[in-house]
């Protein structure tokens, strides 16, 4: 079954430190993966996405996630939490080319401490 | 427009009463989604619009869901009888032919008594 799973329903860190959510998958083709933020009251806004190449991907607002094949795990990292990143994080996977919908996390609630 | 736009933004009904959501997508856009988005349960898929090609609802829960999409653009989702579980937030995407990223609108919060 295609399914994406985000181990922790709710982290809190301090601003200033390092960040890392866990993301995993289980898809059977080659997975096209994204990373989605979600601001209260807001829409999902698309962090990073990887489709293939270099498994270390740069994305918007100084965030980077690691796909590793062999763990089936796509997790986001930032070096330096700021205030303003505390929000909900979704992971999804999708199927290659231009066709199909994705399948997203129940979401990461990403709480900073001032 | 610029984006995705949902109306209206906040509904509250009353069970057992119908609801339409309206979705513009993004001019050009030939791919269309609907999802759910539940407390804590994340996004569920529920209907996807390809061009021309007959709509994927293979994620729609029961009968009394349903979605048109006219002339390629906007999109209604319909939902009758209306129950306390349909409450959630109903978030439209689109994105255009070629590409993966889908973009999302700010959503459509439903209440219902």
């Amino acid at each position: 079954a295609q399914s994406v799973t985000q181990p922790d329903i709710h982290i809190t860190v301090s601003e200033g430190a390092s960040l890392e959510l866990r993301c995993n998958y289980s898809y059977g083709a080659t997975p096209y993966l994204f990373w989605y933020v979600q601001s209260p009251g807001q829409g999902l806004q698309l962090l990073l996405k990887y489709f293939s190449g270099d498994t270390l991907v740069q994305g918007i607002k100084g965030f980077e996630a690691e796909f590793k094949r062999s763990q089936s795990s796509f997790n986001l990292r930032k070096p330096s939490v700021h205030w303003s990143d505390a929000a909900e994080y979704f992971c999804a996977v999708g199927p290659g080319g231009s066709q199909g919908n994705l399948i997203f996390g129940k979401g990461t609630k990403l709480s900073v401490k001032p | 427009g610029a984006g995705v736009s949902q109306s209206p933004s906040n509904k509250v009904t009353e069970k057992g009463k119908d609801v339409e959501l309206r979705c513009d997508p993004i001019s050009g856009h030939t791919a269309l989604y609907w999802y759910r988005q539940s407390l804590g349960q994340g996004l569920e898929f529920l209907i996807y619009f390809q061009g021309n090609s007959a709509p994927d609802k293979s994620g729609l829960p029961s009968d009394r869901f349903s979605a048109e999409r006219t002339g390629g653009s906007v999109s209604t989702l319909t939902i009758q009888r209306t129950q306390q579980e349909d409450s959630a937030v109903y978030l439209c995407a689109s994105r255009p032919s070629g590409a993966n990223v889908l973009t999302f609108g700010a959503g459509s919060r439903l209440t219902v008594l």
